[in-house]
């Protein structure tokens, strides 16, 4: 099993420019979740989707949209990129929402000029 | 909410054990106390959960007071595996994990 996989490793971007975060868990897990981890900070909720056809904002959703796309796949979108965004952005996936075990992916480091 | 507080930061010679402490004063009767890490550069990963009792699992150990307001992830041997950020989190019902800035280990050689 590869768990929780994320697309790209990394990514630059310049401000205005959109782009979307793929993730993919092979887990058969119903819930899924977008964090974003700044410089020295603990790890904040962006969106999260309890099941397929669901999702739900988490703490800091402004600038992004998401879609749950199947019970695999959950990608997180930017319309239009700021520097405020600049920060590393995981992806994470549970059986039941919240209450298990969140397995995560290794990251998207992305950077906004 | 069950505020948690944690040492910033905690160090420990190689071969050692190591309790990272942790109190949440506030957390209610049903809800499990989760512990996860952050390896340096890698995304978080589960350690190890517990609702009362002691529980133990091939990466550590937790230890739960009697009246639920503290906990203590216990590991028996350090190894510089181990040095990462290290995070209690007890959730609040169906509540999304908040994850602070946790315990930072660093384990020395």
């Amino acid at each position: 099993n590869a768990g929780v996989t994320q697309t790209p490793k990394f990514q630059v971007l310049k401000t205005g420019q959109s782009m979307t975060l793929q993730c993919a868990q092979d887990m058969n897990h119903n819930s899924m979740y977008w964090y974003r981890q700044d410089p020295g900070m603990g790890l904040r909720l962006i969106y999260y989707s309890a099941s397929e056809g669901t999702t739900d904002k988490g703490e800091v959703p402004n600038g992004y949209n998401v879609s749950r796309l199947n019970k695999r796949e959950f990608s997180l979108r930017l319309e239009s990129a700021a520097p405020s965004q600049t920060s590393v952005y995981f992806c994470a996936s549970s059986h039941r929402q919240f209450t298990d075990t969140q397995y995560f992916g290794p990251g998207t480091r992305l950077t906004v000029l | 909410d069950a505020k948690t507080t944690q040492p910033n930061s905690m160090e420990s010679n190689e071969e050692e054990p190591v309790h990272l402490p942790c109190n949440h004063s506030t957390i209610s009767g049903t809800d499990y106390i989760h512990w996860y890490r952050q390896l340096p550069s890698q995304g978080p990963e589960y350690v190890i959960h517990g609702l009362t009792s002691n529980v133990n699992n091939r990466m550590a150990s937790l230890a739960i007071a009697e009246d639920r307001k503290s906990s203590t992830l216990i590991l028996h041997r350090a190894t510089l595996r181990d040095a990462a950020v290290y995070y209690c989190i007890p959730p609040v019902g169906n509540t999304p994990l908040v994850f602070g800035k946790g315990t930072r280990l660093s384990v020395i050689a």
